[in-house]
């Protein structure tokens, strides 16, 4: 979609806690949700997507899901480690062109 | 590693000059993208290439910006005349696009400081 808004903006948790980080988007043509990691000084890194014809995806300790008709789609970490701690963004595809919209960030902080 | 690389990894230039960064795509990745990101924000679209035809520019990339993708492989970004408001993450990504899906890598990014 156009515009993702992301939240919260930061996020601190105990070591074994779980995360969860939400988006929404404003296009409901938007069939595509990636999420990236950042760790400092370094570029995004894909971690998981969800494809819009499924409702949840997980892989190990991250999970996605997808609510089209409220147009959010939210992370899911589960036994968060100090390793997790990065700075998280969801994306959504414009519906013009391929370029994605990032939400504004998610700066995780695990705590040992 | 995702295999997209990018050259330099920093740059520190003094207002007024121009620079030049080098992207490197995932081998036979037909679309790379160029996003800048600035402290405390998500990346922003700057521009796109499909194979070598450059297909959408952002308001963002001003006269000052050109990008390049001659052979459909590797890109270039150059910044004329740069200034301090130009410090930034620019970030470089690519993708295949195939059945209507593609997924998009990154790679390190380069940052610039602008004095």
């Amino acid at each position: 979609g156009e515009n993702v808004e992301q939240h919260p903006s930061t996020l601190s948790v105990q070591e074994g806690d779980s995360a969860v980080i939400k988006c929404t988007y404003s296009d409901s043509a938007s069939n595509y949700f990636p999420w990236y990691k950042q760790e400092l000084g370094k570029g995004p890194q894909l971690i998981i997507d969800i494809r819009s014809n499924v409702g949840e995806k997980k892989d190990q300790r991250i999970a996605v899901t997808l609510n089209k008709t409220a147009k959010h789609f939210s992370l899911h970490i589960t036994e968060t480690q100090p390793e997790d701690s990065a700075v998280y963004f969801c994306a959504a595809p414009s519906t013009k062109g391929g370029k994605l919209i990032f939400g504004q960030g998610t700066e995780l902080s695990v705590k040992p | 590693d995702t295999g997209v690389s990018q050259d330099p990894r920093h740059k520190i230039t003094k207002r007024g000059q121009n620079v030049t960064f080098r992207c490197d795509p995932i081998s036979e990745h037909n679309r790379l993208y160029w996003y800048r990101q600035t402290l405390g924000q998500g990346p922003e679209f700057l521009t796109y290439f499909q194979n070598e035809a450059q297909l959408e520019k952002s308001r963002l990339l001003s006269d000052r910006f050109s990008a390049e993708r001659p052979k459909g492989s590797f890109s270039t970004l150059e910044i004329q005349r740069t200034e301090q408001g130009d410090s930034a993450m620019y970030l470089c990504a690519s993708s295949v696009m195939g059945l209507n899906q593609e997924t998009q890598y990154f790679g390190p990014g380069t940052r610039l400081l602008v004095l």
